[in-house]
């Protein structure tokens, strides 16, 4: 069965600086790897979606994530963090007809 | 494009209650996912529709739980004889079906449950 590991509940960082959220899947390689995002008391918005097509994929408010099948690994990036990025992200992997294996999620803390 | 609306957005009833969530999905999408998030926790998958056909149920659906999707448009999911551990967030989803899936499912802002 898929499986989706999210290193790390909660990550802070300072406005401006790096972020990075980790992300390992199972072996077997999903179709589909997300990142979605969850702002309090809200559903969730994809940020950026791989689809094979590149490892490198880029999405919203300027995060990317790369997919590296050597580590089973599709981390999440952004250069230079805005308060505005706090949320609770998830990574997932999905089958060909859309269902979601998620991650337990990374709370993001950007300090001014 | 209005969305994946659900309602009621929250929802507080006594242990031995029914309650039924409704979910409206964006009107061409004809897959449709229900959802269960607790707290801390990623969302959990626990079943969807292709237009008015239920193709997949999740173990986490018990018996008490019913998931209805007449004439493929609108769905509803009832729980019946609510238990305090069935406090949650339900979120739904709405995707493009075979031949056009994008990868890309549509959330919801969920329906919060709270059992006292």
């Amino acid at each position: 069965a898929q499986s989706v590991t999210q290193l790390g509940s909660h990550v802070s960082v300072s406005e401006g600086a790096l972020v990075l959220l980790r992300c390992n899947y199972s072996s077997s390689v999903p179709p589909y790897l997300f990142w979605y995002v969850q702002y309090p008391n809200q559903g969730l918005q994809l940020l950026l979606k791989y689809t094979s097509a590149a490892t490198l994929v880029k999405g919203i408010n300027g995060f990317e994530a790369e997919f590296k099948k050597s580590e089973t690994s599709f981390h999440l990036t952004k250069p230079s963090a805005h308060m505005s990025d706090a949320a609770e992200y998830f990574c997932s992997g999905g089958t060909s007809y859309g269902k979601l294996t998620f991650g337990q999620g990374t709370i993001l803390t950007v300090h001014p | 494009d209005t969305g994946v609306s659900q309602n009621p957005r929250h929802k507080i009833t006594k242990r031995g209650q029914n309650v039924t969530f409704r979910c409206d999905p964006i009107s061409e999408h004809n897959r449709l996912y229900w959802y269960r998030q607790t707290l801390g926790q990623g969302p959990e998958f626990l079943t969807y529709f292709q237009n008015e056909a239920q193709l997949e149920k999740s173990r986490l659906l018990s018996d008490r739980f019913s998931a209805e999707r007449p004439k493929g448009s609108f769905s509803t999911l009832e729980i019946q004889r609510t238990e305090q551990g069935d406090s949650a967030m339900y979120l739904c989803a709405s995707s493009l079906g075979r031949g056009q899936y994008t990868g890309e499912l549509f959330f919801g802002e969920g329906s919060r449950l709270t059992v006292l």
